[in-house]
């Protein structure tokens, strides 16, 4: 399976947008990008993912470069409960997520 | 809508003893996912099912691991012989089918703790 790189820690401020940054030089083609989030004591929880295009939801937003060896989470309003470990996964053979260690988000008050 | 359930939520155990996960995935997802999450680490695939058989096994860590789906919905996690190095969160997800954009739903988890 394709591997990502997250830093491993970052930041933010309350009310602040966060970028969150994923680096995935060997994706294929067919790699769709997700990314999901783990709060303290829970099971991971879907965030978002992507192909080629930029996307949008209620919970986010996946800006994805153009050559799609990088990618970028934003979260437009960190609140406090966005605190969580992020994880930038490539999907594998039958769907088969490969978490790395992710990146853990801290929100200040 | 209700989501993924696992049973139980914590589990103590001695060393050598059997035990049995349970996971009941969302009404009409085909696809179920078993992971495990060790103290600070990520998560790691066990063995994912796509109805009732079982195409990647890949993940279980040895042959004291075993997990079966019956009727294409509640799959049952089996780990014969614990030991202390199976002290994880074992965690189960489930999504429609298997393709590379399907969503994976998370249960919450069960504590698995080897005394």
């Amino acid at each position: 399976d394709a591997k990502t790189t997250q830093p491993n820690s970052m930041e933010s401020n309350e009310e602040e947008p966060v970028h969150l940054p994923c680096n995935h030089s060997t994706i294929s083609g067919t790699d769709y990008i997700h990314w999901y989030r783990q709060l303290p004591s829970q099971g991971p929880e879907y965030v978002i993912h992507g192909l080629t295009s930029n996307v949008n939801n209620r919970m986010a937003s996946l800006a994805i470069a153009e050559d799609r060896k990088s990618s970028t989470l934003i979260l437009h309003r960190a609140t406090l409960r966005d605190a969580a470990v992020y994880y930038c996964i490539l999907s594998g053979a039958n769907s088969k997520l490969t978490f790395g260690k992710g990146i853990t988000l801290s929100v200040r008050p | 809508g209700a989501g993924v359930s696992q049973s139980p939520s914590n589990k103590v155990t001695e060393k050598g003893k059997d035990v049995e996960l349970r996971c009941d995935p969302i009404s009409g997802h085909t696809a179920l996912y078993w992971y495990r999450q060790s103290l600070g680490q990520g998560l790691e695939f066990l063995i994912y099912f796509q109805g009732n058989s079982a195409p990647d096994k890949s993940g279980l860590p040895s042959d004291r691991f075993s997990a079966e789906r019956t009727g294409g919905s509640v799959s049952t996690l089996t780990i014969q012989r614990t030991q202390q190095e199976d002290s994880a969160v074992y965690l189960c997800a489930s999504s429609l089918a298997t393709s590379l954009r399907n969503t994976q739903y998370f249960g919450p988890g069960t504590r698995l703790t080897v005394l």
